[in-house]
């Protein structure tokens, strides 16, 4: 069956410093992968979108790469900051009976501390 | 500008009871989603509609019921409310391979 990871353990890190979140999946071909931002009691916010032919994508001091090979994904914050501190999640994407199906991972929680 | 919104944000049920979750988008989108997220686990897809009056089931529909009689609007009904379908139930809707664009959720306990 389709599956898809992230890491369940929070990732904390240093004010300034690079967090990177991985998202592996198994058994799926995403045609693209999309990343969002989850704060406590909100819904999803959409961040980046990468497509199965693109290697990397940058927004501001966001970087996500995607290697269909190794059916990872790896987001990247740079020059990370408190207001950072969110759950992210990974969901793989494809059209499929018209519509863009998406599969969610769980999420993976970031703390970033001053 | 809204976005997508959910009423009511919380609820508490007891077995057995019926109750509709509202969602409303002022986006023009053609497409509505449920989802439920619950803890450790990924948002996982109960029904969706591509457009006015057109539903479809997505990955975990039992027990739910869906309408779309107006294009901004997409209803989740609960006919008979079971502990199973405590969760946290989200909205969302989008254009064709756009990024969806989510509601806050509604909390919904059932005892």
């Amino acid at each position: 069956s389709q599956k898809i990871e992230q890491n369940s353990e929070a990732l904390n890190i240093q004010e300034g410093k690079t967090a990177t979140l991985t998202c592996n999946y198994t058994n799926y071909s995403p045609a693209y992968l999309q990343w969002y931002r989850q704060d406590p009691g909100r819904g999803p916010v959409f961040l980046l979108l990468i497509r199965e032919n693109e290697k990397e994508k940058r927004k501001e001091r966001l970087k996500v790469t995607f290697d269909t090979t190794l059916k990872q994904s790896l987001f990247h914050i740079t020059a990370s900051q408190p207001a950072d501190s969110a759950t992210y999640l990974c969901a793989l994407g494809a059209v499929s009976g018209g519509y863009n199906k998406l599969i969610f991972g769980a999420g993976t929680r970031l703390a970033v501390h001053p | 500008n809204a976005g997508v919104t959910q009423t009511p944000k919380f609820r508490v049920l007891k077995t057995g009871q019926s109750m509709t979750l509202l969602c409303a988008q002022d986006m023009n989108h053609e497409y509505m989603y449920w989802y439920r997220q619950d803890p450790g686990m990924g948002l996982r897809l109960i029904h969706y509609s591509v457009g006015e009056g057109t539903t479809a089931k997505g990955e975990v529909p039992d027990g739910y019921n869906v309408s779309r009689l107006k294009k901004q609007n997409f209803l989740l009904g609960l006919e008979s409310a079971a502990p199973s379908q405590t969760s946290v139930y989200f909205c969302a809707s989008s254009d064709t391979g756009r990024p969806q664009h989510f509601g806050d959720g509604t909390r919904l306990s059932i005892l």
